[in-house]
């Protein structure tokens, strides 16, 4: 079974530039997979942020930005502010009316 | 406003049956993709089950036999009735659309606000 991989966590000083990365066990990410980013606070449902790579959602600051790079789907947050410290989630489309979520990522701002 | 609210979890015992209820405003269930998700205390989030706007369904291996995602026309809402619950099905399970307006276009756009259902004893 395909496995999303996600980086299990990662810090960012505030102001500053970070990337997530969304892969795959096998395979390299691309636009058939439709690529889409979610972020999530504890007891919050999850908020989409990116969507069909690069897209952002309604209302979604354009700090977060997403790409491909190299084999994986990516959302870089520039210049992160307290407020971005959540849970950051991909998921990918495998066919057959079958998603995939990465296992998140933990973002820390500090 | 498109808006979706769960309903209908609960604490119930292994071996149980729960049915999930999620109602809709602003947007009709029937002519969407619309799906579950959910995620266990601590843990990611898992995509469950699908419902096409032609009625096909899938599901998640995980649940494959025992749960069943369905929706109610005349109520606008979605429901996963969930068969011989396991532990490991203790979860927080949210509703969500999936929108598909192109070939290059689908994601999950609006999610409920989630509900809760423990699996014990």
């Amino acid at each position: 079974q395909t496995v999303v991989t996600q980086e299990p966590s990662f810090s960012v000083s505030p102001g500053g530039t970070v990337t997530l990365t969304c892969g795959l066990s096998s395979g390299s990410v691309s636009t058939n997979y439709y690529p889409s980013w979610y972020q999530q606070t504890p007891g919050q449902a999850p908020r989409t942020l990116i969507y069909s790579i690069n897209i952002r959602s309604s209302g979604v600051p354009d700090r977060f930005s997403g790409s491909i790079l190299g084999n994986k789907a990516a959302l870089t947050i520039t210049g992160a502010q307290a407020d971005d410290e959540s849970d950051y989630y991909c998921v990918l489309y495998m066919g057959s009316g079958i998603w995939v979520f990465g296992g998140g990522t933990k973002l820390t701002v500090l | 406003e498109v808006q979706l609210v769960e309903t209908g979890g609960g604490l119930i015992q292994p071996g149980g049956s729960l049915r999930l209820s999620c109602a809709a405003s602003g947007f009709i269930v029937s002519t969407n993709y619309m799906i579950w998700v959910r995620q266990a205390p601590g843990r990611g989030l898992e995509w469950v089950s699908i419902i096409y706007s032609g009625g096909s369904t899938y599901n998640a291996d995980s649940v494959k036999g025992r749960f069943t995602i369905s929706r109610d026309n005349s109520k606008n809402t979605l429901y996963l009735q969930m068969n011989s619950l396991r532990a490991e099905d203790t979860a927080v399970y949210y509703c969500a659309r999936e929108w598909r307006v192109s070939m290059a276009t689908d994601f999950f756009d609006c999610w409920g606000q989630g509900t809760l259902v423990t699996v014990s004893s």
